[in-house]
């Protein structure tokens, strides 16, 4: 079966840096979600993404926030200069076409700022 | 604004028991409704879904949920519970509207103990 994929599993990095969290979509699923998890509390929506631009986000997406799918696979959710509470578990997700909304959820990337 | 309640953060049930776990939700139009379940370190995996039409719903692993919208409740049973049913489980709403890029609204989750 289908599953999303996400890279890497766990990523540790320093305040202020930039990081890169990557996500592979199901192949004929044209809508990508970001969601985060903070230790123990529940999972918040970031953003949507369809036909290449934003289509929704939430508050928590801010400036130092950013999305694209630069190669037509990977779909990636960029921190600019990442902050302690940036400190979490993100989840990719995805559906396909149409008005379905079951989402497919990624297994996450456990991101640690130190 | 669409919100999810689950009022109860944790549940202990013996195996074999019957579960119900709570879901209660805020939307203005006809919402979605999902519940998914994540294990200890696992990504969510969706349990079920009401989009519209019988309001029993059937999912995986021998669960089921109740779409009362009187009651704005979707609340997830199982008849007979087994001790890898332990994870949390999570509500959550989407809206039955616009493009269908509208990201789900989650609860707080409820974290269930199976006891032997």
């Amino acid at each position: 079966e289908p599953e999303v994929t996400q890279t890497p599993s766990h990523q540790v990095t320093q305040m202020g840096q930039e990081v890169i969290l990557r996500c592979v979509p199901i192949s004929n699923h044209l809508y990508f979600y970001w969601y985060r998890q903070i230790l123990g509390q529940k999972v918040e929506f970031l953003v949507s993404f369809y036909n290449n631009e934003i289509s929704e986000k939430s508050e928590i997406f801010d400036d130092q926030f950013s999305v694209e799918r630069p190669d037509g696979s990977n779909f990636t959710l960029k921190i600019r200069s990442t902050k302690l509470e940036d400190s979490a578990m993100y989840f990719c997700a995805t559906h396909p076409a149409g008005y379905s909304y079951e989402q497919y959820f990624g297994p996450g990337t456990r991101l640690t700022v130190t | 604004a669409q919100s999810v309640t689950q009022p109860d953060i944790h549940i202990t049930v013996s195996e074999g028991a019957s579960l119900e776990l709570r879901c209660n939700y805020s939307y203005g139009a006809t919402p979605y409704l999902f519940w998914y379940v994540q294990s200890p370190g696992q990504g969510l995996q969706l349990l079920l879904k009401y989009f519209s039409g019988d309001t029993l719903v059937q999912g995986i692993k021998g669960f089921e949920a109740e779409f009362k919208r009187s009651q704005s409740s979707f609340n997830l049973r199982k008849p007979s519970v087994h001790w890898s049913d332990a994870a949390e489980y999570f509500c959550a709403v989407g809206a039955a509207s616009g493009g269908g890029a509208d990201g789900l609204t989650f609860g707080k989750g409820t974290h269930l103990i199976i006891q032997p």
